[in-house]
């Protein structure tokens, strides 16, 4: 049983076109996470939704879009797709405790390659 | 940025012990340090976390110094698959949920 899945799980598009990540957590976890992991392996957060609230935006360009219709769904659509949009991209999910003992268990991870 | 210290790489034999450390000198009262890792091509997985007590669990034994400012990450018997980046964190104070990635240790086991 997978935990937190990916779809799909390789993209290779044209600059210009827009597409769409799929993330799905049967975890029961009521908070979900976008990670991008770049050419150098630097892995950072991009988006978080707790409840279907977004609550983390780290300054990503206007053109990445997430939606969470409901709380184990978290897609991202991505506008306009650039050269450096080219990636890694991880879905994650937790469930959040206020304390900050709080562990995120990450997806497959979905290779974005934009030519 | 990432509030931890860790060696770029490090290699162990196969069936030793690997110990891995990490400096989180400015660790608040109430961040817990938490240790991921990512096997090539794969999302990070969980390995073990921890606040003041040393802790184990079926894949490994975290080590917190008395004063929190570094631990150790212990896998007893590492093998071939234990080949890795290992990720030390701590959790951002103030409520974020986010982790907060560095560059981690390669982890490379030698037959």
């Amino acid at each position: 049983d997978t935990a937190v899945s990916q779809t799909p799980k390789y993209l290779v598009t044209q600059m210009g076109n827009d597409k769409s990540i799929k993330c799905e957590q049967n975890l029961g976890h009521d908070t979900m996470y976008w990670y991008k992991q770049d050419s150098k392996k630097f892995l950072k957060i991009m988006f978080s939704y707790n409840n279907k609230e977004l609550i983390i935006n780290e300054t990503v360009p206007n053109r990445f879009s997430p939606k969470s219709p409901d709380k184990a769904h978290l897609n991202l659509h991505i506008n306009s797709l650039e050269l450096g949009d080219s990636a890694v991209y991880f879905c994650a999910s937790s469930h959040r405790s206020g304390t900050g003992e709080e562990t995120q268990y990450f997806g497959p991870g979905t290779r974005l390659l934009v030519l | 940025d990432a509030k931890t210290t860790q060696p770029t790489s490090m290699d162990c034999a196969e069936g030793r012990a690997a110990n891995l450390p990490c400096n989180h000198s400015t660790i608040s009262g109430n961040e817990y340090v938490y240790w991921y890792r990512q096997i090539h091509s794969q999302g990070p997985q969980y390995i073990i976390h921890g606040l003041k007590n040393n802790e184990t669990n079926e894949m490994a034994s975290l080590i917190i110094t008395e004063d929190r400012k570094s631990s150790t990450l212990i896998l007893p018997h590492a093998t071939l698959r234990d080949t890795a980046v290992y990720y030390c964190i701590v959790r951002v104070h103030g409520g974020s949920e986010k982790l907060v990635f560095g560059k981690g240790t390669k982890l490379t086991v030698n037959p």
